[in-house]
């Protein structure tokens, strides 16, 4: 079955920096990649998604890249600002079912 | 418009108990899903329905029983509670081809 990688498990960038978030997965066959963000005792919402025939999408501060070649895609934020602050989790889809990272919790610093 | 709606909120359970929490979705989803939520863990597939009158095992499925009972709702039962089985569970639904989820807003349960 599909296993979904994550890293860093914890991350804490400067207000104003940019944060990165790496994931692995290891079906070739997954074609759907999603972010949620998850904010202290909410529910995941999503901020992102990219197919596999996409290399990159861009929504204002927020991008995912992906590489199916290695299997790897990213998710990038610019300009960071307190409300970033939060666990984001990255997914992939096979079929009918998604399956999610464990998790970055990132901290934005003043 | 509600989206997903679970309950309950939260739920404390003895060892043994069962239970069974509901999950009801007004947005006309095909597809339904049950996921635990553990620090550190990540969300888990416990189990999903791609479509009214079809259940999969997910990642983690032991210990749990689904049931769809019509388009709108998803089931997910206890029968005989283990504190592993303390958690929080979210329900989602998505499009059928579009797979965006939307997400419960959790139940928080503790077995003692």
């Amino acid at each position: 079955g599909e296993n979904v990688e994550q890293h860093p498990s914890t991350l804490s960038v400067q207000e104003g920096d940019s944060a990165v978030i790496k994931c692995t997965y290891s079906d070739s066959a997954s074609n759907y990649f999603p972010w949620y963000k998850q904010e202290l005792g909410k529910r995941p919402q999503l901020i992102i998604d990219i197919r596999s025939n996409v290399g990159e999408k861009k929504d204002q501060r927020i991008a995912v890249t992906l590489n199916k070649t290695a299997k790897h895609f990213s998710l990038h934020i610019t300009e960071t600002q307190p409300e970033d602050s939060a666990v984001y989790f990255c997914a992939a889809r096979r079929d009918d079912k998604i399956i999610f990272g464990k998790g970055t919790r990132l901290h934005i610093l003043p | 418009n509600a989206g997903v709606t679970q309950t309950p909120k939260f739920q404390v359970l003895k060892t043994g108990q069962s239970m069974t929490l509901q999950c009801a979705q007004d947005m006309n989803h095909n597809s339904m899903y049950w996921y635990r939520q553990d620090p550190g863990m990540g969300l888990r597939l416990i189990y999903y329905s791609a479509s009214e009158g079809t259940t999969d095992k997910g990642e983690v499925p032991n210990g749990y029983n689904v049931s769809r009972l019509n388009k709108r709702e998803f089931s997910l039962r206890l029968e005989s509670a283990a504190p592993s089985q303390t958690s929080v569970y979210f329900c989602a639904s998505s499009e059928a081809l579009i797979r965006r989820y939307t997400f419960g807003s959790g139940t928080r349960l503790t077995v003692v």
